[in-house]
């Protein structure tokens, strides 16, 4: 069936380093991809969103592309900030009779000041 | 605008009760889908209702129920609760079924089974 692998966490970074978290996916078809970020306490807020290959999802300085030879979808942020932590989890959406969000387990990142 | 809204926040149940947990979508949307969040997991998919009908529905038992009104708020029915359904209940909402929509989330309800 459907799944996405996350990088395991937590990662842990230092302000103004360079981010990436990687994302995997298994999938027939043609799924969407998503990234959302789960603050503490909170529920989870979409960050960025690709619909077919190549497109490049980008918001708050965070990117990722959409990767259909190596079925990824990484996420990268040239330059973190402390407001940056957060569970990041990346998605997919393969639409279809069960349109459903199928995420993986989540990447816990810390950035230190 | 208003966001999703969930009501309540948080709650404590017993093992055995019934739970109900609501859901507003934001104004003009007519997709709600309901997603069970355990510590340090992601969410799992458990319904979606377009239009007051059901379109899809994830590997939960039959304790699950729930169902979407003429203004597209949805309810949550949890029968005969267990300890582990112990976990954040998220209402999403979204525009349409289609997939290149976003879902947008609300911050949850936080259920306690003890």
């Amino acid at each position: 069936g459907d799944s996405v692998t996350q990088m395991e966490g937590p990662v842990t970074l230092s302000e103004e380093a360079f981010l990436t978290i990687n994302c995997t996916y298994t999938a027939t078809g043609y799924p969407s991809l998503f990234w959302y970020v789960q603050y503490p306490g909170e529920g989870l807020q979409l960050l960025l969103k690709a619909t077919k290959a190549d497109d490049k999802g980008s918001n708050k300085g965070f990117e990722a592309t959409y990767r259909k030879e190596t079925t990824s979808f990484h996420l990268e942020k040239g330059s973190v900030q402390v407001s940056d932590s957060a569970v990041y989890f990346c998605a997919l959406n393969r639409g279809g009779a069960t349109n459903k969000l199928i995420f993986g387990t989540g990447t816990l990142l810390a950035v230190q000041p | 605008d208003a966001g999703v809204t969930q009501s309540p926040t948080h709650l404590i149940k017993t093992r055995g009760q019934h739970v109900t947990l609501r859901c507003s979508p934001i104004s003009g949307h007519k997709s709600v889908s309901w997603y069970q969040q355990v510590l340090g997991q992601g969410p799992q998919f458990i319904f979606q209702y377009y239009e007051k009908e059901e379109r899809g529905r994830g590997n939960f038992p039959d304790r699950f129920s729930a169902r979407q009104f003429p203004n597209y708020s949805s309810e949550l029915n949890v029968n005969a609760l267990l300890l582990g359904d112990s976990a954040l209940y998220l209402c999403a909402s979204s525009l349409d079924t289609e997939t290149y929509y976003g879902y947008t989330f609300g911050s949850g309800t936080r259920l306690t089974v003890v």
